[in-house]
């Protein structure tokens, strides 16, 4: 069965922290690995990564890929208020019907205190 | 403004009800996508659909049946038969499988 499985479930840390969110994922037909942010409604869309050991940074936002030990972190430096969201981990898969398909895990609830 | 409506933001029904939840997008994607997401168990896929007449089931299809007649349109019913129905819905779309999927704001089902 395909798995994908956050940690921590929530975090509380300060204005000004540094914070790493871990995924790890089973799966069969790996194809890449996307974040998402939930605020209040809608997730909206961090990054997709499909290659091993290439970083990928937005802001004070980044994210690497290990294929080999199937996991993936996300960092935030000098976090803000405005960074408190759920952080949503999710695997595409390849091949056949499944094409395309996005396996979720849980969330991590991050709480952002001023 | 390109992107993912979803109608309404709240609905309520009561038990033995069928419901239908509207998901439409003006993206020109082929792809279309339904979740539930319940409390501390992240989202879960219900149906998908990579192109008009066609859609396949999720992990989560019981209960639920959609259509794909229009490639803007993506309705999901909520049936009878559904145990559990109560959680919020998102609708997403993408360019094309394997892409990055943009989701509508969800619908917040209630059933009593």
């Amino acid at each position: 069965e395909d798995k994908v499985v956050q940690s921590p479930l929530s975090l509380v840390v300060h204005e000004g922290d540094t914070v790493t969110l871990n995924c790890s994922y089973e799966v069969t037909n790996f194809r890449s690995l996307l974040w998402y942010k939930q605020e209040k409604k809608a997730p909206t869309f961090l990054f997709m990564l499909t290659s091993s050991g290439i970083e990928k940074k937005s802001g004070r936002l980044s994210s690497i890929l290990d294929k080999k030990e199937l996991f993936s972190i996300l960092n935030i430096t000098a976090t803000q208020t405005g960074d408190s969201a759920v952080y949503l981990c999710a695997v595409s898969h390849a091949g056949g019907t499944s094409y395309g398909k996005l396996t979720f895990g849980q969330g991590t609830i991050l709480t952002v205190h001023p | 403004d390109g992107g993912i409506t979803q109608s309404p933001k709240y609905l309520f029904r009561k038990e033995g009800q069928n419901v239908t939840l509207s998901c439409e997008q003006n993206l020109n994607h082929d792809a279309m996508y339904w979740y539930r997401q319940d409390p501390g168990q992240g989202l879960r896929l219900i149906y998908y659909s990579q192109i008009v007449n066609d859609f396949q089931k999720g992990d989560i299809a019981e209960g639920y049946s959609v259509s794909r007649e229009k490639k803007e349109s993506f309705p999901l019913t909520v049936t009878s038969a559904q145990k559990n129905p109560t959680a919020f819905y998102l609708c997403a779309s993408s360019s094309d499988r394997g892409y990055e999927q943009y989701f509508g704001p969800g619908t917040r089902l209630t059933v009593t």
